[in-house]
Order: structure tokens, then sequence, then C-alpha cells
């Protein structure tokens, strides 16, 4: 009930493209959904967060979607540069009083081409 | 100012030696957090301190591995009789506050240890 599934493993599009990881969660008490980026070498960085209230959040060219009903979310990144190279985690917690450490995902390892 | 920092940033040692990995969180976040990234996973929980409270060790993987923040503030990992499977990148990371939707998480770059 803890796990969070994440797909693909790795993604490869073309600058410009528009590429979607999607993440799945069975946990019902989950209520927070962010997004880390990692650069290699470096620690995840927060990219951006939503919760179940809404369906839709954008912050620049990074958006997530949220299907409460179907128990998952993704993120898109419009108009990906080769800058947008990275590891995407995707993650979730409960807000209840018990454990609240985030559950990751395992990762999508992008690759935008120039 | 300034983030996360943790060290050493690579950590070389041989099976069955122990080894302590240090975490300086960002200064007044009260949360801290231990992940451990094995090659091509996601981060696993190991475990969370949250102020004065009782810290949450439901992720560490067996009794060779341990936690202490002190004064509130520095945390170390042990690992003690280290095997080849403990070779990972170990992640601390800091919050405001005990998780939540306006307080993220703030990772350090990592200790990269590896168990020969």
């Amino acid at each position: 009930q803890q796990q969070v599934k994440q797909s693909p493993q790795s993604l490869i599009v073309q600058k410009g493209g528009i590429p979607i990881i999607n993440c799945a969660y069975e946990n019902t008490a989950f209520d927070y959904f962010p997004w880390y980026q990692q650069f290699p070498g470096k620690g995840p960085a927060l990219l951006i967060a939503i919760r179940p209230d809404v369906s839709e959040k954008k912050e620049g060219r990074f958006t997530i979607s949220f299907n409460k009903s179907a128990k998952q979310f993704s993120l898109h990144i419009m108009d990906s540069q080769p800058g947008d190279s990275a590891t995407y985690f995707c993650a979730a917690s409960p807000f209840d009083t018990g454990r609240r450490a985030l559950t990751f995902g395992s990762g999508t390892r992008l690759q935008v081409q120039p | 100012g300034a983030g996360v920092s943790q060290s050493p940033s690579n950590k070389v040692t041989e099976k069955g030696k122990d080894v302590e990995l240090r975490c300086d969180p960002i200064s007044g976040h009260t949360a801290l957090y231990w992940y451990r990234q094995s090659l091509g996973q996601g981060l696993e929980f190991l475990i969370y301190f949250q102020g004065n409270s009782a810290p949450d060790k439901s992720g560490l993987p067996s009794d060779r591995f341990s936690a202490e923040r002190t004064g509130g503030s520095v945390s170390t990992l042990t690992i003690q009789r280290t095997q080849q499977e403990d070779s990972a990148v170990y992640l601390c990371a800091s919050s405001p506050r005990l998780g939540s939707y306006n307080s993220p998480l703030h990772f350090g770059n990592g200790t990269r240890l590896t168990v020969t």
C-alpha cells in the first residue's frame, strides 16, 4: 500500500517534445504528490507538487495532471530542452498523523536530444 | 543561504568495517530525513527525526543501521559491519517541519558509499 509505481524507466525525446511520466499509487491516504528533479551528482530538488483537490497544476513548462479516481498522476514537460535532461521522481505522502515521510517512485531518466 | 551539507561526499570501506555518515541540515529546519538510493533505483526511506519526538526508524533495513540527531541539528547515520549490498548513495534531507504541502524536502548531494 505504500508503493508508488512510476513509468517509464527511461525516456528519450527531441528538443521541443513533450515527455510524459506517469505514476500510480494504491494508498488512498496519500494526499500530497510532489515531483523531484535530480541531476547527476546532486540531490533531488522539488520541481512541482499537487494536492488532490485540483486536477491540474502548471508551473512554467511543467504540468502535473491528477486523476483521483484512477489513483494516477503524471508530469508533462512542455517544449522540453536539453537542460531538462535529468532523473525525475514522483512521490506521495499521507497527511495523517502517522508516518509522513515521502514514498518515492523508482525514477525516470529523461534525455532531451538537441 | 547554505543548503543541506553531507560528508564525506564519497566513502570507500572494506566489508565488515563500520562507517559514519554526517548530515548538517538547513538551520532552523526541524525535520530531518535519511534516504538510500541504490544504482538506478528510487529513493528508499530509512529514518526521520522531527523535533524532540521519537524518530521513525521503520525504514532501517537491519539492526546494523542506526542514526542519531544531536541537539536537534546535526545527524549521523551509522552502518555497522558493512556489507556489499550497503553500497549506495545515502541522501539526507531537511524541511522546516514534518513533510507537508508547504514544507518541501531539501536534499543534500549525498554520500556515495562503496563497500569492497
